[in-house]
């Protein structure tokens, strides 16, 4: 089953607006939840992440809104621009203290930023 | 930018071959991953490993097979190449323990395309 279910699976928006990209969890043990970013021919990497215990992450034009209660979360992206046109993937994990951790990834969004 | 290769980048090979996908770190990583992304971009894991000698299947059903006899090295086999197997094979790496600032975070090679014809 999707564990982590992400939407939109395609998203195209004008230069300059807002991109919001939404994922939501089930497992409540989950107590990390980082954004990926993949550009074509690249592996992803990590764009910016949030704990739980708070419930907005700003990082420049990127923010991570949370909702702890509805078990969701989601990327905001400020004055959007060409060069954010990449796939997005949330993700979830449990942190553990033995150092086991998996991460399970959205399905992933296909941005796409026009002039 | 991190320090984790794939070769080769692009393979092309027929239906029964036998190939090995490489994945290198020199972050000195205990934990290595292999991912299968499909068209649709959606990761699947289907090996991980934590540390030498250690090798697990991950959620995905696989018939490839890993070995982890260096830490630096998580090399992924198909035995019999089929074109069911058609797809970009991610390899990433992460601290046992972070140390970097980060909680928790994988570094992820560039990726293999493989197509079996």
């Amino acid at each position: 089953q999707q564990q982590v279910k992400q939407s939109p699976q395609s998203l195209i928006v004008q230069k300059g607006g807002i991109s919001i990209i939404n994922c939501a969890y089930e497992n409540t043990a989950f107590d990390y939840f980082p954004w990926y970013q993949q550009f074509p021919g690249k592996g992803p990497a990590l764009l910016i992440a949030i704990r739980p215990d708070v419930s907005e992450k700003k990082e420049g034009r990127f923010t991570i809104s949370f909702n702890k209660s509805a078990k969701q979360f989601s990327l905001h992206i400020m004055d959007s621009q060409p060069g954010d046109s990449a796939t997005y993937f949330c993700a979830a994990v449990r942190l553990s203290n033995f150092g086991n951790e998996k991460l399970t990834f959205g399905t992933g969004t296909r941005l796409t930023i026009i002039p | 930018e991190a320090d984790i290769y794939q070769t080769p980048r692009y393979l092309v090979i027929g239906t029964g071959k036998k190939i090995t996908l490489e994945c290198s770190q020199t972050m000195g990583h205990d934990k290595m991953y292999w991912y299968q992304q499909d068209p649709g971009m959606e990761l699947h894991l289907i090996h991980y490993s934590y540390g030498v000698n250690s090798t697990e299947k991950g959620d995905l059903s696989s018939e490839s097979t890993v070995s982890r006899i260096r830490t630096e090295h998580f090399p992924l086999t198909l035995e019999s190449a089929r074109p069911s197997h058609t797809s970009q094979y991610l390899c990433a790496s992460s601290e046992f323990f972070p140390t970097s600032g980060r909680v928790y975070e994988q570094f992820f090679g560039p990726g293999t395309r493989l197509t079996v014809l």
